[in-house]
């Protein structure tokens, strides 16, 4: 089937803008994350939800950073007046959720690589 | 919060050797263990994931083991094939948080 996807897969923003990534998670899946990958490093965990209830938001880097599922399915992560900092490649994953008990498998989409010049 | 740490961060072997690839994390509550694959500018692709009432597991050239009293996991990958040559992250779910914590990733050449 379907894979998660995101768009778009790329995007460049002048300092200041606002940007706004979507995902769109497997068919199905309850749980959906979104990580940050900066060049050359690990995905580093920024917000997860349960349907559309957003269970932790620890990872956000501050307040600019928003991000909603209001139907349970599709996401948006939206960025305030971007920072040349916020360049990084953003992924979505999605998983079937707690139902299907302990530590499903996280699917990951290509993601968007954000450019903020 | 919890800490993955990995080893080497860039490995280079002959066709047909085997590479490993190790981690360690700092929080001991942690019970899932997954090893994704990414090659350059595609998504990560999950490879093999180890739980923590598991200490070995293998899929064809593929093994992961676990040692929970040292707080380490590490990837085996036997006669290796230029196709896997490839950035690789471990990963650690603490017990209840479903967030992973990667880490820094391996990048990994397979010479022909």
């Amino acid at each position: 089937g379907a894979g998660v996807s995101q768009s778009p897969r790329y995007k460049v923003a002048k300092r200041g803008q606002d940007v706004a990534l979507r995902c769109d998670p497997i068919s199905g899946h309850v749980s959906l994350f979104w990580y940050q990958q900066a060049l050359g490093q690990g995905p580093e965990f920024l917000t997860y939800f349960q349907n559309e209830a957003q269970l932790d938001k620890s990872g956000l880097p501050s307040d600019r950073f928003f991000a909603e599922r209001p139907e349970g399915s599709v996401s948006t992560l939206k960025i305030q007046r971007t920072q040349q900092e916020d360049s990084a490649v953003y992924l979505c994953a999605s998983s079937l959720g707690p139902l299907a008990g302990p530590s499903d498998t996280q699917y990951f989409g290509p993601g968007t690589r954000l450019t903020v010049l | 919060g919890e800490n993955v740490e990995q080893h080497p961060s860039t490995l280079s072997v002959q066709e047909g050797d085997s590479a490993v690839i190790k981690c360690t994390y700092s929080d001991s509550a942690s019970n899932y263990f997954p090893w994704y694959k990414q090659e350059l500018g595609k998504r990560p692709q999950l490879i093999i994931d180890i739980r923590s009432n598991v200490g070995e597991k293998k899929d064809q050239r593929i093994a992961v083991t676990l040692n929970k009293t040292a707080k380490h996991f590490s990837l085996h990958i036997t006669e290796t094939q230029p196709e896997d040559s490839a950035v690789y992250f471990c990963a650690a779910e603490g017990a209840g948080s479903y967030q992973l914590t990667f880490g820094k990733g391996t990048k990994l050449s397979v010479i022909p």
